[in-house]
């Protein structure tokens, strides 16, 4: 299957600053990111959508001042959690979307575990 | 998209097969039944996708009944590593509000 990867796999900041999470596609062109997150014991919860070259669509609840999402190519997208504060730490996980011969999947990246202090 | 319904839990022998069901009574012609799994602390794995054909692939078996009101993905030769919680998902592939929403899934343990 089509590999996802992210970048960093783990990371733990300070409360009140600003952390930056890379998706990439590594074998696929993706048009259509997505962007989850997973508290411990819970299943994955979509926060938003994006799109290459547009705005990204989030979903209820989500606030995209705070979750910034960029895709600004067929292989790259970014989440930057802004301001972070200890309900933010979480498991982040992306996707990317292939539709190749008539075949629609979503494959997933192994996810960023962000701790904030 | 349709509600698909899981047992919360299941438990197989190593070397024997793990068949692992799903209930999505209200899916509509135009939705696919999609199965991933989720290994502990990892991001979710894709296993395998249908309409109305059973499908396989190196993974696994994904058997549809004829009504496509349930579904069953079998993996044939369960090892410890198949340990994992298992989402079944049903969602209109080609629809422009394509968006994969994860229920409980079933965690399937595989004992020695």
């Amino acid at each position: 299957g089509a590999v996802v990867s992210q970048h960093p796999s783990r990371v733990i900041c300070k409360s009140g600053t600003s952390v930056k999470i890379e998706c990439r596609s590594l074998d696929f062109q993706a048009t259509t990111m997505f962007w989850y997150r997973q508290f411990p014991k819970q299943s994955l919860m979509l926060m938003a959508t994006s799109n290459e070259g547009s705005k990204a669509t989030y979903e209820q609840g989500v606030e995209k001042d705070k979750f910034l999402i960029n895709h600004a190519s067929l292989t790259l997208s970014t989440l930057t959690v802004t301001s972070a504060h200890p309900e933010d730490s979480s498991f982040y996980i992306c996707s990317a979307r292939e539709v190749l011969g008539g075949r629609d999947t979503q494959y997933f990246g192994p996810g960023t575990r962000l701790t904030v202090l | 998209d349709a509600k698909t319904t899981q047992p919360p839990s299941m438990d197989c022998a190593e070397g024997r097969a793990a068949n692992l069901p799903c209930n999505h009574s209200t899916i509509s012609g135009n939705e696919y039944v999609y199965w991933y799994r989720q290994i502990h602390s990892q991001g979710p794995q894709y296993i395998i996708h249908g309409l109305k054909n059973n499908e396989t692939n190196e993974m696994a078996s994904l058997i549809i009944t004829e009504d496509r009101k349930s579904s069953t993905l079998i993996l044939p030769h369960a090892t410890l590593r198949d340990t994992a919680v298992y989402y079944c998902i049903a969602i209109n592939s080609g629809g422009s509000n394509y968006k994969l929403t994860f229920g409980k899934g079933t965690l399937l343990t595989v004992n020695p």
